[in-house]
């Protein structure tokens, strides 16, 4: 595909439930990154990969949310025992590696936990 | 938490007026990024600049950085309808690719 894909677009996970979101990158990018945007809200880093290696999670907000790369492409995001405060829309975003180059960001997943 | 803050937080101006946001961050950087973000849709980059530049243009629009006030504008020139959006700045540090979001000017063109 042509850009960052992600899925589910739209999830509704009931408190306590377990939910993964996998992102697509732009093949060949080697960065990708996980933000979480609340309503209304800028987007805020949650984690970094550069190829498989995580290299910053330093914002992921607990123990519950966990990521991974494990080939270098395709990225889950996997949130256990959902929290209503876990309810935003989840971007992820690749890039060619190094500073100074755009980042390219996916459609989002909207998390929904009731 | 973010690293700056957007002025105005929301606006709204005439089909074929300027707009101008701005953005206020608080470390040193290496890039300025702006992005715009659709309602339903994903966030798209527009520009970059430089820590060491002070002006940069694409197309319609024209970005400006002054590092000593650790502030950037983004302007708007000849708005349209399909403008309407919100418009977000992002920093990232030397050796650090993460972005840093501001919390975003809300544009409206009326028609």
């Amino acid at each position: 595909g042509a850009g960052v894909s992600q899925s589910p677009r739209y999830k509704v996970a009931k408190r306590g439930q377990d939910v993964a979101l996998r992102c697509d990158p732009i093949s060949g990018h080697v960065s990708l990154f996980w933000y979480q945007q609340a309503l209304g809200q800028g987007p805020e880093f949650l984690t970094y990969f550069q190829n498989e290696a995580q290299l910053d999670k330093s914002g992921l907000p607990s123990d519950r949310f966990f990521a991974e790369r494990p080939e270098g492409s395709v990225s889950t995001l996997k949130i256990q025992r959902t929290q209503q405060e876990d309810s935003a829309v989840y971007l992820c975003a690749s890039s060619l590696k190094g500073s100074n180059t755009e980042a390219f960001f996916g459609q989002g997943t909207r998390l929904t936990v009731v | 938490s973010q690293q700056g803050e957007e002025d105005p937080q929301a606006l709204s101006i005439q089909e074929g007026e300027n707009a101008t946001m701005n953005c206020s961050y608080k470390t040193s950087i290496n890039n300025l990024q702006w992005y715009r973000q659709n309602s339903g849709r994903g966030l798209v980059h527009l520009i970059l600049i430089r820590s060491n530049e002070r002006e940069k243009h694409s197309g319609r629009l024209r970005v400006t950085l002054d590092t000593s006030k650790k502030s950037s504008s983004l302007l708007i020139t000849a708005s349209r309808a399909a403008d309407t959006a919100s418009y977000f700045c992002a920093t990232d540090m030397f050796g650090n690719e993460k972005l840093t979001f501001g919390t975003g000017t809300r544009l409206t063109i009326i028609p």
